[in-house]
């Protein structure tokens, strides 16, 4: 299995710009999340799909995020417009749900910088 | 609000020496723990868990104690090696849900 697919590594963009983040779970996983890391805050939940519907996205700092599931294999988290604040690093993960202690699949990443 | 706290953010270890990586948390409901370890440029992995009917879990050379009635919790690793340089997490899943809430991290250096 190729593990969670994220993609792009990295990005670097001007404030104001839309950009979008995209994510493969681990085939046969039905639940998916959406994570940011800072140094302030650590690693912090946006939102997490189960079945593709969101479940929760109490984290989603504001209306500027929005993250989407079309199908079991595809996610999309979109910033619009980027603030410089929205810079760090976005993580996916997948778990196959078997219950609460499944243990998450992280991605390697996207790396955002809004300049 | 962190309910779960790693206050330490960096550690360094003479390699073949103990490795001790601290974690409290304020949200007495929580009943199970995970760590992960993170490599720089690459997500998080699983590293160790812990139910909360339990005090002590072993996976090698990795140990996590739990100890309820200070909410604390600490990952113990002997002997520490190079390739435990890593920032380590631990994190506790919410009630009901899959949510796992994450501390800040700590970075752990192994000093050859």
């Amino acid at each position: 299995d190729a593990g969670v697919i994220q993609s792009p590594r990295h990005e670097v963009t001007e404030m104001g710009q839309e950009v979008t983040l995209r994510c493969k779970p681990i085939s046969g996983h039905n639940s998916l999340f959406w994570y940011r890391q800072t140094m302030m805050r650590g690693l912090e939940l946006l939102i997490y799909f189960n079945n593709n519907v969101p479940i929760d996205d109490s984290g989603m700092p504001e209306d500027r995020f929005s993250a989407k599931m079309p199908n079991a294999s595809f996610s999309t988290l979109k910033i619009q417009p980027s603030e410089p604040r929205d810079s760090a690093v976005y993580f996916c993960a997948s778990s196959g749900h078997r219950g609460r202690f499944e243990k998450l699949f992280f991605g390697s990443g996207t790396q955002l910088s809004v300049l | 609000d962190q309910q779960v706290k790693q206050n330490s953010p960096s550690l360094s270890v003479q390699e073949g020496r103990i490795s001790i990586l601290n974690c409290d948390y304020t949200n007495s409901m929580f009943d199970y723990f995970l760590w992960y370890k993170k490599y720089p440029a690459e997500g998080p992995t699983f590293l160790i868990s812990i139910s909360s009917i339990k005090d002590k879990n072993e996976d090698g050379r990795f140990t996590v104690f739990l100890n309820k009635s200070a909410k604390h919790l600490s990952l113990h690793i002997v002997p520490s090696q190079p390739g435990d340089s890593a920032v380590y997490f631990c994190a506790a899943p919410g009630f009901g849900n899959e949510k796992l809430t994450f501390g800040t991290g700590t970075r752990l250096t192994i000093i050859p």
